[in-house]
């Protein structure tokens, strides 16, 4: 049973707005959320992440929010550039950090 | 910068065959991690290691093996392929409460 969801499969958005990319998860026990970007041919490659005891976090044009309570999170990213075009993935994991789980990704595409 | 490496990136080959899968690590990283991706599909673990000696099966079962000798160096084996082995394997290592850092992959077509 899949414990982190990403409903949204693509999104395609004009340069110099705001993409927002969202992702559900159903464990009440997960405690660290992170962002993945990847590049096709590439591996993911960590985009940011967030604790259980916060609920924003950011760095530069790419803001994550939490809400623990609807057990959602998002990644704002602000302004968006054609070089964000990648997909990207949510993943979770508990306390310990030993295993992460990860949604089936959403593919942005910024448009110049 | 990340400096973990798969190898080969792209492998097609007949059913049947026994395959290597090789992934090594130069962080030292005691935690590595093989993912099975289908294209559209979330990164399924299918095996992890917290250290030398130590493996452990994923949540997603698999018919391959692994066995992690060196802290560098994380294999995966398939004894004989079959066409549903036909998928994307990318590995990865963390250490501590940090991110994961993924290889390349390897892109492995089973005929």
């Amino acid at each position: 049973d899949q414990q982190v969801k990403q409903n949204s499969p693509s999104l395609s958005v004009q340069e110099g707005r705001i993409s927002i990319l969202n992702c559900d998860y159903t464990n009440s026990m997960f405690d660290y959320f992170l962002w993945y970007k990847k590049y096709p041919a590439e591996g993911p490659t960590f985009l940011i992440s967030i604790s259980s005891i916060k609920d924003k976090n950011e760095d530069g044009r790419f803001t994550v929010f939490l809400n623990k309570s609807a057990k959602h999170l998002s990644l704002h990213i602000v302004p968006s550039q054609p070089g964000d075009s990648a997909v990207y993935f949510c993943a979770a994991s508990g306390s310990g950090f030993n295993k992460f789980y990860f949604g089936s990704g959403t593919k942005l595409n910024v448009k110049p | 910068e990340a400096d973990i490496y798969q190898t080969p990136r792209y492998l097609v080959i007949g059913t049947g065959k026994k395959i290597t899968l090789e992934c090594s690590q130069t962080m030292g990283h005691d935690k590595m991690y093989w993912y099975q991706q289908d294209p559209g599909m979330e990164l399924h673990l299918i095996h992890y290691s917290y250290g030398v000696n130590s493996t452990e099966k994923g949540d997603l079962s698999s018919e391959s093996t692994v066995s992690r000798i060196r802290t560098e160096h994380f294999p995966l084996t398939l004894e004989s392929a079959r066409p549903s082995h036909t998928s994307q394997y990318l590995c990865a290592s963390s250490e501590g409460d940090q991110p994961q850092h993924f290889g390349d992959g390897t892109r492995l077509s089973i005929l």
